[in-house]
């Protein structure tokens, strides 16, 4: 398996730009998550979904932030309208169901640098 | 809520040298406990976690942690350290049975010659 598979892996834009994060989880994974990375703040988790179906989105920062996962293999987060303090490092994880050996294990993609100027 | 604290922010040891990372957490009960490792630039790795039973555990790359409840404490521990092992550890904490976790603040690992 490839893994989690994320981009873009650099992303540069303007403030008020809208900005579109992509993830591919691992095949027979069921949760996803979305995790903002800074040094600040360390790694904040914002929403995860299972079975395509947001579970707990208490971490998303505000409405300017939202996330969708239309199917299994692919989800996105959408930043709109980017601002100057939304530039992190983006990470998506994904887990397999419980009961399987690697259960609440998360595999982390490569992970989204994005940058707001 | 669960919470987790890693006190120490960087560490620097000697290659060759034993290492021993802190944790301390905070939940009510036995929580499922993990350890990542972050490279530079890329994305986090499972070492090692803790769910049930034998308070040592083994994980990858030679690392081990003992689960201490009544230190609430989940050290992690590599008695000989490699170059290769610089990198930023994080310890998490989760409630039984749930897939949410709550990650510490990390710890980066320098290793000199």
């Amino acid at each position: 398996d490839a893994g989690v598979i994320q981009s873009p892996r650099h992303e540069v834009t303007e403030m008020g730009q809208e900005v579109t994060l992509r993830c591919k989880p691992i095949s027979g994974h069921d949760y996803l998550f979305w995790y903002r990375q800074t040094m600040m703040r360390g790694l904040e988790l914002l929403i995860y979904f299972n079975n395509n179906v947001p579970i707990d989105d208490s971490g998303m920062p505000e409405d300017r932030f939202s996330a969708k996962m239309p199917n299994a293999s692919f989800s996105t987060l959408k930043i709109q309208p980017s601002e100057p303090r939304d530039s992190a490092v983006y990470f998506c994880a994904s887990s397999p169901p419980p009961g399987q050996g690697a259960s609440y294990e998360q595999y982390f993609g490569p992970g989204t640098r994005l940058t707001v100027t | 809520a669960q919470s987790v604290t890693q006190p120490d922010i960087h560490i620097t040891v000697s290659e060759g040298a034993s290492l021993e990372l802190r944790c301390n957490y905070s939940y009510g009960a036995t929580p499922y406990l993990f350890w990542y490792v972050q490279s530079p630039g890329q994305g986090l790795q499972l070492l090692l976690k803790y769910f049930s039973g034998d308070t040592l555990v083994q994980g990858i790359k030679g690392f081990e942690a003992e689960f201490k409840r009544s230190q609430s404490s989940f050290n992690l521990r590599k008695p000989s350290v490699h170059w290769s092992d610089a990198a930023e550890y994080f310890c998490a904490v989760g409630p039984p049975g749930y897939q949410k976790v709550t990650f510490g603040i990390g710890t980066k690992l320098q290793v000199i010659p």
